[in-house]
């Protein structure tokens, strides 16, 4: 099964709002209401912001938004900050053989 | 505090095999999922397969399945991956995580294998 497609780079400046997609299949994204999203900073392990498409764990600044439609999902950053830059991932549950499909991961650069 | 500790940096050849661990704590470790993702240098992230410490229920990504195996053990609340015979193409950071549901809430550090003549 193929990875979901995340657009590769995204930016913004300190205080904008940025979005990034997530696309998949009916199998994967569009079938089940669990995609998630992950920060990671160079080095270091991921760190979950989104689960359940739009729910944030303890600890997760609002700032943080997630959203699907049909196959499509996204992840927004609003009030953009310095350490916001880092890579994000998407992931989809996709099945019992697929537990989480993850996308091929977005740069974000805040500018 | 959920914690999940994982065995350090490991160098092999190929050919050879190796058998990292993830050791949880601060929850309950065998009423949760806990599994395993790799990245290569420089690359994203794939997930490679997920045991249920309660049961021992495995299982594995198609991209993995016969490649690697998992396993944990209750006792010590750890988990492991291991190889029977690496390749250089094994190169990359593994990671451990937790599921709770269908998404992994807490990781591990990551443990380096590089693979090289």
């Amino acid at each position: 099964q193929s990875a979901l497609t995340q657009p590769p780079s995204a930016s913004g400046s300190p205080g904008q709002s940025v979005t990034i997609s997530c696309t998949g299949t009916s199998s994967d994204v569009g079938g089940y209401n669990y995609v998630s999203w992950y920060q990671q900073h160079p080095g270091k392990a991921p760190k979950l912001i989104i689960s359940e498409v739009s729910q944030r764990p303890s600890g997760v600044p609002d700032r943080f938004s997630g959203s699907k439609s049909g196959n499509t999902a996204s992840l927004t950053v609003s009030g953009l900050q310095a350490d916001d830059e880092a890579d994000y991932y998407c992931s989809s549950y996709a099945g019992p053989k697929n537990i989480e499909l993850f996308g091929g991961g977005t740069k974000l650069t805040v500018l | 505090e959920v914690q999940l500790v994982q065995s350090g940096a490991e160098v092999k050849k190929p050919g050879e095999s190796l058998k990292i661990s993830c050791k949880g704590s601060g929850y309950s470790f065998i009423s949760y999922w806990i599994g395993w993702v790799r990245q290569m240098p420089g690359k994203g992230l794939e997930w490679m397969a997920i045991i249920y410490p309660g049961d021992s229920d495995t299982r594995y990504s198609p991209s993995f399945q016969g490649q690697v195996t998992i396993s944990a053990d209750k006792s010590s609340s750890t988990a492991y991956l291991q190889w029977s015979s690496l390749k250089a193409s094994d190169t990359a950071m593994y990671f451990c995580a937790r599921y709770d549901g269908y998404n992994s809430d807490f990781w591990g550090q990551g443990s380096l294998v590089t693979v090289s003549s």
